[in-house]
């Protein structure tokens, strides 16, 4: 049972315009989420996170969305450039006693910003 | 900050070897660290939970016995793939938790190919 959802593979986007990754997760007991971009042959890299008490976290040109009645948070990069054409993962977190919070990922969508 | 590193990046062993993989923190201390393993165009899959100085946590399906997990310190923890076989060829990354942290971020090591002949 996939407990985070990416329904998207794939997105192009045209360069300067905005890029909307989704994410929807099925277990309500998450209460963190955060967002990995990662290249081939590399380790995921740390972009945003924001925490369930929160509907909104942004950081530069990233912005992260929670909407928790809907268990759907999506991922804003406005405005997209070339360099940002990767694989975005979310990832949420639950607090389990015995546990260290494990991160449970989506399937990664592909991000291509065209020139 | 925040960085961890893998050793080796890549490595070819014959089948029936056993190979090691190390992951550091390098500027933060580590108290967890985490297994993860990569199959082509596929999410990440955690295997397995480091503890320093206790056992690792494995998950489902996973053969403790084969994936060795070693967290001897706050800063390194080791993953040993013992008689190697084909099947177990794979992209596997380690991450860790900053100790001092009140956040849930993982900070990732570059990953390891691990190719089994």
């Amino acid at each position: 049972d996939q407990q985070v959802k990416q329904n998207s593979p794939s997105l192009s986007v045209q360069e300067g315009r905005i890029s909307i990754l989704n994410c929807d997760y099925t277990n309500s007991m998450f209460d963190y989420f955060l967002w990995y971009k990662k290249y081939p042959a590399e380790g995921p890299t740390f972009l945003i996170s924001i925490s369930s008490i929160k509907d909104k976290n942004e950081d530069g040109r990233f912005t992260v969305f929670l909407n928790k009645s809907a268990k759907h948070l999506s991922l804003h990069i406005v405005p997209s450039q070339p360099g940002d054409s990767a694989v975005y993962f979310c990832a949420a977190t639950f607090f389990s006693s015995g546990s260290a919070r494990q991160l449970t990922f989506g399937s990664g969508t592909q991000l291509t910003v065209l020139p | 900050g925040a960085v961890v590193s893998q050793h080796p990046s890549w490595v070819i062993c014959k089948s029936g070897t056993s190979v090691k993989i190390e992951c550091r923190s390098l500027d933060f201390q580590a108290t967890t660290m985490f297994w993860y393993r990569q199959f082509p165009k596929q999410s990440l899959m955690l295997m397995a939970t480091s503890n320093e100085g206790s056992k690792a946590t494995y998950e489902q399906g996973v053969e403790k016995d084969k994936f060795l997990i070693n967290h001897a310190s706050l800063t390194l923890s080791t993953l040993t793939v013992t008689s190697a076989h084909p099947e177990d060829s794979s992209f596997y990354i380690c991450s860790a938790r900053d100790l001092a942290s009140v956040s849930y971020e993982q900070y990732f090591g570059p990953g390891t190919r691990l190719t089994v002949t």
